[in-house]
């Protein structure tokens, strides 16, 4: 079992929908998470950081920790065809889920 | 622009022989970490390294080594390349060397073994 398990998708979703990308963890010790926006053959783009439980909203973008549970999302609000990319969750720095594939439809 | 420069961006090479990627990090950052990214695999960190020391290795094979300068720019050495070897590698930085501080990516280097 991988430390950090993230669905690959692809996820379609039309322009303007909420999007809900998730990710869970096994290990109870990680504090820090952050979600990555990774376009083709480019580096993974930091979106958000959080340590410990509860939420962190940017922009159209809000990131939720539930130690309890081990859950991490990210939601993405008014989605844009520019949102079109794969999107990494990552625990404390080394470890990160396979990626879940997102297209926004115009 | 994430202020990571990664060298050099495409390397092609045959089996057997040996590369040397390279890595600034950004200004003011102590922390250089490497990643392999293959699509099977995703995002796989390699070694860390903070203010010119090993901190913590990941799924790093003994033919790949990777050292930290005094100026903070870093080398990823790989050696006795095989065709599994092609991927994406990644540097990135952080300003600590904990989980106190994100981390900012470089845009990789793309190593294709023939």
């Amino acid at each position: 079992q991988k430390e950090v398990e993230q669905d690959p998708g692809p996820l379609s979703v039309p322009e303007g929908a909420i999007v809900s990308l998730n990710c869970t963890y096994s290990n109870s010790a990680f504090q820090y998470f952050m979600w990555y926006r990774q376009y083709s053959r480019k580096g993974p783009e930091l979106l958000m950081y959080t340590y410990s439980s509860g939420n962190k909203e940017d922009g159209r973008f809000t990131a939720q920790v539930d130690k309890s549970s081990k859950y991490i999302s990210l939601f993405i609000r008014d989605s844009q065809p520019s949102d079109s990319a794969t999107y990494l969750c990552a625990a404390q720095k080394v470890t990160f889920g396979i990626g879940t594939k997102l297209q926004v439809i115009p | 622009d994430s202020g990571v420069t990664q060298t050099p961006k495409h390397l092609i090479t045959a089996t057997g022989q040996r590369v040397t990627l390279r890595c600034s990090p950004r200004s003011g950052d102590l922390s250089v970490y490497w990643y392999q990214q293959s699509l099977d695999q995703g995002l796989q960190f390699l070694i860390h390294y903070y203010n010119g020391e090993e901190r913590a290795k990941g799924n790093i094979l003994e033919r790949f080594s990777a050292q930290q300068f005094p100026d903070l720019h870093s080398e990823l050495n790989l050696s006795s390349l095989e065709l599994g070897d092609s991927a994406l590698y990644f540097c990135a930085s952080s300003r600590g060397g904990q989980g106190d501080s994100p981390l900012h990516f470089g845009n990789g280097t793309r190593l294709t073994v023939t």
